[in-house]
């Protein structure tokens, strides 16, 4: 089982719906976790850190379930500039920092 | 903008060379890592650094080394190309006490 797990995709969907990505990770001892968005052909940008109580902001809201060992992504209203990869990041007790290969997103007018 | 500045940004070797490839960090930020992302793949963690030793190291063979200097600059050497290490090349830097990264624009090495 891969470290960190998350669909390619690509999701292709209408601009003003919501969409929501998983991933998944197999090192029950993660410490953090983090949602990042790159944009073609640029450098990796922190979205949002994602909390055990869950995280919200604006649009996006972020959720850990450590028992079944997933973070989530929900993205509502989508926008055209939301297309982009989206990328699931976990860090380690060991400080290994660990990303998903990444979900890409296409929004569509 | 990060803040944090790479060079060169694209760089074109042959296999068996060796290359250097440099990031500079925010003021403050003590910790580096570095990352190797090939096309269509997530960034692969090759080590990182904080207050110029080594503490953390992915699946990456001896001939990637790397230094970081007192001002907390940071070098990625890889020795030996090979094809496969043709990849864009990420440093991303922190403060030691804050989990957020802050990635440069990266280097795009070919290997031909």
């Amino acid at each position: 089982r891969k470290e960190v797990e998350q669909d390619p995709g690509p999701f292709n969907v209408p601009e003003g719906a919501t969409v929501a990505f998983n991933c998944t990770y197999s090192n029950s001892a993660s410490q953090s976790f983090f949602w990042y968005r790159q944009d073609c052909r640029k450098e990796p940008k922190l979205l949002m850190s994602v909390y055990s109580s869950g995280n919200e902001d604006g649009r996006f809201t972020a959720q850990l379930n450590r028992a079944s060992q997933y973070i989530s992504l929900l993205i509502r209203d989508s926008k055209l500039s939301d297309s982009a990869t989206y990328l699931c990041v976990v860090n380690n007790r060991d400080d290994k920092i660990i990303f998903g290969k990444g979900t890409r997103l296409h929004i569509l007018p | 903008e990060t803040g944090v500045t790479q060079s060169p940004t694209h760089l074109i070797k042959t296999r068996g060379q060796q290359v250097t490839l440099r990031c500079s960090s925010q003021s403050g930020h003590n910790t580096v890592s570095w990352y190797q992302q090939a096309l269509g793949q997530g960034p692969q963690f090759i080590f990182q650094y904080y207050r110029e030793e080594e503490n953390g190291r992915g699946n990456f063979p001896p001939r990637f080394s790397g230094l970081q200097f007192p001002n907390y600059s940071s070098e990625l050497n890889v020795n030996a190309l090979e094809l496969d290490d043709s990849a864009l090349y990420l440093c991303a830097t922190r403060d030691g006490n804050l989990n957020e990264q802050f990635f440069g624009p990266g280097t795009r090495l070919t290997v031909l």
